[in-house]
């Protein structure tokens, strides 16, 4: 089974400053990609950035970025140079590969509300 | 494309009535996921199937929930009697499996009011 812990409801953080996301997941698999998605108070959930576990270079996406510790199942999301359009709900993310015939099972965190403040 | 369709964008009904929200996956697309969203609880994955075929749905609160995909373009999640506490976002999301790889695109979401 996978879960997908994220210990931090809320954060705010000034216009043009960095914030870091902490999520930590659980999982038996080998096999298995992690995600950052956004939520915007639109409700849409767009992709933010990906990262497979079998690569140890962290993924990075314009201003977005992972620091990814397999060893310790920690996959955090930094936004650096936060602009107001980022303010959103972020949603991390496990996927693992169950079978050809049963597809992938995709597990999300609780969340965390961030807050771009002018 | 259009993306994956959600229908009823919003829904409010009284408790003890039958509800049926509905999803249009992306064309193409052959595992779909249901999700609800709650305050409370975040993202929850109620179920979802690969080729149609429902794969888990240890997720369904109860069986109250039920969920069917009668062909590649449709899918519904219907609660039956519905209850206050199943107020939520709930979200329908698809993707064309490509192995762990795989990025999965969200419709907007039903909110579900149970009064």
């Amino acid at each position: 089974a996978q879960t997908v812990t994220q210990s931090q409801p809320e954060m705010s953080v000034q216009e043009a400053e960095t914030v870091t996301l902490s999520c930590t997941y659980d999982t038996s698999e080998n096999n298995y990609y992690l995600f950052w998605y956004k939520q915007p108070p639109s409700r849409q959930m767009i992709l933010v950035i990906r990262q497979e576990a079998y690569k140890q270079q962290n993924a990075t996406e314009n201003r977005f970025s992972v620091n990814f510790q397999k060893a310790a199942k920690s996959f955090s999301l930094k936004i650096s140079d936060s602009q107001l359009g980022d303010t959103a709900m972020y949603f991390c993310a496990s996927s693992s590969y169950v079978s050809k015939a049963a597809g992938n099972k995709l597990t999300f965190g609780g969340g965390t509300r961030v807050l771009v403040k002018p | 494309d259009a993306g994956v369709i959600q229908s009823p964008r919003h829904e409010v009904t009284e408790m003890g009535q039958e509800v049926t929200l509905r999803c249009k996956p992306i064309s193409g697309h052959n595992s779909l996921f249901w999700y609800r969203q709650t305050m409370m609880r975040g993202l929850e994955l109620l179920i979802y199937f690969n080729n149609n075929v429902p794969i888990d749905d240890s997720g369904m609160p109860e069986d109250r929930f039920s969920a069917k995909m009668p062909n590649a373009s449709f899918s519904t999640l219907k609660i039956q009697p519905s209850e206050p506490r199943d107020s939520a976002v709930y979200f329908c999301a698809s993707s064309f499996w490509q192995g762990a790889n795989t990025e999965a695109f969200f419709g907007q979401g039903t909110r579900l009011t149970v009064v």
